[in-house]
């Protein structure tokens, strides 16, 4: 059973530019969570999605980020226009709630570079 | 309100020494509270978590002690080890339907483990 996987790992983009990251949650895992870590950081929450719907978004930007998880295929963070202060690591974490276990596994991460 | 207060920000321990951190929240209505663990370029792991109707969980070298009147709860790792070198991260959540919910992360605690 393959894990979150996360691509690409590592991605840079110039500034303006747009940036796409991808998350492939564990098999029959229908929730995904997108954060955000800063050097030296904790991790900083974004969105939750579900598949075709995104439950909370309160962590996100109001301007550049969107996130979606479609019926098929992976969930998908972008960041249109990025800017310096984008450069960060982003993690996806995926679970499957109500079977009694309310842990999260994360991915790898995709680390960010704006230059 | 929402913020979670971690420290230290970095720890020295003996190899077979106690390592303690401690980790302290101000929204009651928080009801999930795990540890996670990191390496160097991964992604956080889950260690251990906890609900606030327990004092304390033990798995393994890892206890979770809460103090839910204060409103701290704290990580022990037992007879520390080399490989236990990480950053560590309490984090804590207001489930929803059986989910984690979005977690709200300590800054982190560097530990160092000398042989």
């Amino acid at each position: 059973n393959a894990g979150v996987m996360q691509n690409p790992r590592h991605l840079v983009r110039r500034r303006g530019q747009e940036a796409r990251l991808r998350c492939s949650p564990m098999k029959g895992h229908s929730h995904v969570y997108w954060y955000r870590q800063l050097p030296e950081e904790g991790l900083k929450f974004m969105v939750y999605l579900q598949k075709e719907n995104i439950i909370d978004e309160s962590g996100m930007p109001k301007e550049r980020f969107s996130a979606e998880f479609p019926k098929e295929g992976p969930s998908i963070l972008r960041i249109q226009q990025v800017v310096r202060g984008d450069s960060a690591a982003y993690f996806c974490a995926s679970s499957t709630p109500g079977q009694g276990d309310t842990e999260a596994f994360f991915g790898q991460g995709t680390r960010l570079t704006v230059v | 309100q929402q913020q979670v207060k971690q420290s230290p920000q970095s720890l020295i321990v003996q190899k077979g020494g106690i390592s303690i951190i401690n980790c302290a929240y101000e929204n009651t209505a928080f009801d999930y509270f795990p540890w996670y663990q990191q390496f160097p370029g991964k992604g956080p792991a889950l260690l251990i978590a906890i609900r606030p109707d327990v004092s304390e969980k033990k798995e393994g070298r890892f206890t979770i002690s809460f103090n839910k009147s204060a409103k701290q709860f704290s990580l022990h790792i037992m007879d520390s080890q080399p490989g236990d070198s990480a950053t560590y991260f309490c984090a804590a959540s207001i489930t929803w339907r059986g989910s984690q919910g979005n977690l709200i992360f300590g800054k982190g605690t560097k530990l160092s483990v000398k042989p």
